[in-house]
């Protein structure tokens, strides 16, 4: 199993609304990101977590709260969202090397969100 | 300040021509470089990974160039396929621990 999994595809909720994105992956890798992507632009990367601690977390809002119950579970709570951050948000995985570093990501498909 | 540029934000070929895309970056010191490939609405598919003492990669129809002297990355897709249309990100890993960094990506249009 190649995959990483992410639900819902498509969200849309408003600026008074909690919801959570979920993402699942069963390739035993102890990396894992949220990455936010608007149209036409890179990715960019919000949180990382490695072996289910949180590592990095790029300045990201509060509003977006990470949370990783288990190494092949990661989720996005969202709380209080403005319409710009409308984006696709996506998760990735990967192993971490020996040697430092993380290898190659596998990226889900995204869940598309929009804040009215 | 640290950069990533792919020279062309959008690229048409000729099926069957080779589609060549740049990735250029400024004050990183990447010990590896990768390119990725992703479609309208989906996440990035990871394509080929290079190191930095290694010159060329190939996988098929793609090939990878990395030049750290230039601080360049070239990928090549030979006799491009209409299939091949996708936007190209070039990602880098700094030296350090850090996870991946993207350029802002080339759209590459092969027409039939």
């Amino acid at each position: 199993d190649t995959e990483v999994t992410q639900t819902p595809k498509h969200l849309v909720m408003g600026m008074t609304n909690k919801k959570s994105l979920k993402c699942e992956q069963h390739m035993g890798h102890r990396a894992m990101y949220w990455y936010k992507q608007k149209a036409k632009k890179p990715p960019e990367l919000m949180f990382v977590y490695s072996y289910e601690k949180l590592s990095i977390n790029e300045s990201v809002p509060s509003r977006f709260s990470p949370e990783c119950p288990n190494s092949s579970l990661l989720n996005l709570h969202l709380h209080a969202l403005q319409p710009e951050d409308s984006a696709l948000y996506l998760c990735a995985s990967s192993l971490q090397r020996a040697t430092g570093g993380f290898t190659e990501a596998f990226f889900g498909q995204g869940t598309r969100l929009t804040v009215v | 300040s640290q950069k990533i540029e792919q020279n062309s934000e959008a690229l048409n070929i000729q099926e069957g021509k080779t589609a060549t895309l740049t990735c250029n970056y400024t004050n990183y010191s990447p010990a590896y470089l990768q390119w990725y490939r992703q479609d309208p609405g989906r996440g990035p598919v990871f394509l080929l990974l290079i190191r930095e003492n290694e010159k060329e990669k190939r996988k098929e129809r793609l090939k990878v160039t990395f030049d750290t002297t230039l601080k360049q990355s070239l990928f090549h897709i030979t006799a491009s396929q209409p299939a091949d249309s996708a936007t190209y990100l070039c990602a880098l890993e700094d030296s350090g621990n850090t996870p991946l960094v993207f350029g802002k990506g080339t759209r590459l249009s092969v027409i039939a």
